[in-house]
């Protein structure tokens, strides 16, 4: 799997967009970019994932790049309960099924009140 | 729909004993995966196992450790003969199958060895 690199931390005050960078700058054709998020003691948490296109849900939205070299997870409005690490995976999908991920250190995100 | 169970939520150990994981996966999830976080720690991956098979066992420590997936019942991660060192989270998690398919995990089992 393609190494990713993310900010160690980052703060961001409640009721703002929280923005979070992910470089994967070796990330190749048939890889996913998937973003998971673990608050304190709770298991990690799917948030979202995509291969090319920019992705929103109900909970956010990914932008990845043209070259898809680097991309971004959108919390449109964070609350205080958003606080967590976020990790930035790069998965391929074998063609026989679904396989791991591989979690890196994540970005520790703050919400200020 | 029920996700990912994983039980007990903590399980205290003497050194030496043996403890026994288990993991229910999400409704229609074939794909069961095993990761450990060491206290500080990142998310480690340990193994991933289809129905009656285990397809990647390349992160489990060769000895003490071992896991299923029977074909009727929970995924179980045994570890015998505990010691110490073995004091962590460990974390289930399921998928379907499909090449597009994200892992949704539990909440994990709380293990300390004293």
């Amino acid at each position: 799997d393609a190494k990713t690199t993310q900010p160690t931390s980052m703060d961001c005050a409640e009721g703002r967009a929280a923005n979070l960078p992910c470089n994967h700058s070796t990330i190749s054709g048939n890889e996913y970019v998937y973003w998971y998020r673990q608050i304190h003691s709770q298991g990690p948490q799917y948030i979202i994932h995509g291969l090319k296109n920019n992705e929103t849900n109900e909970m956010a939205s990914l932008i990845i790049t043209e070259d898809r070299k680097s991309s971004t997870l959108i919390l449109p409005h964070a609350t205080l309960r958003d606080t967590a690490v976020y990790y930035c995976i790069v998965r391929i999908h074998s063609g026989g099924g679904a396989d791991g991920l591989t979690f890196g250190k994540g970005t520790h995100l703050i919400i200020q009140p | 729909n029920a996700g990912v169970m994983q039980n007990p939520r903590h399980l205290v150990r003497r050194r030496g004993q043996e403890a026994r994981l288990r993991c229910s996966p999400m409704k229609g999830h074939s794909h069961v995966y095993w990761y450990r976080q060491l206290p500080e720690e990142g998310l480690k991956f340990m193994v991933y196992l289809q129905k009656e098979n285990i397809i990647d066992e390349s992160g489990m420590p060769k000895e003490r450790f071992s896991a299923e997936f029977p074909k009727e019942g929970p995924s179980i991660l045994r570890i015998q003969q505990v010691v110490r060192g073995d004091s962590a989270a460990y974390f289930c998690a399921s998928s379907r199958e499909g090449r597009d398919s994200p892992l949704h995990f539990g909440n994990g089992t709380r293990l300390t060895v004293t």
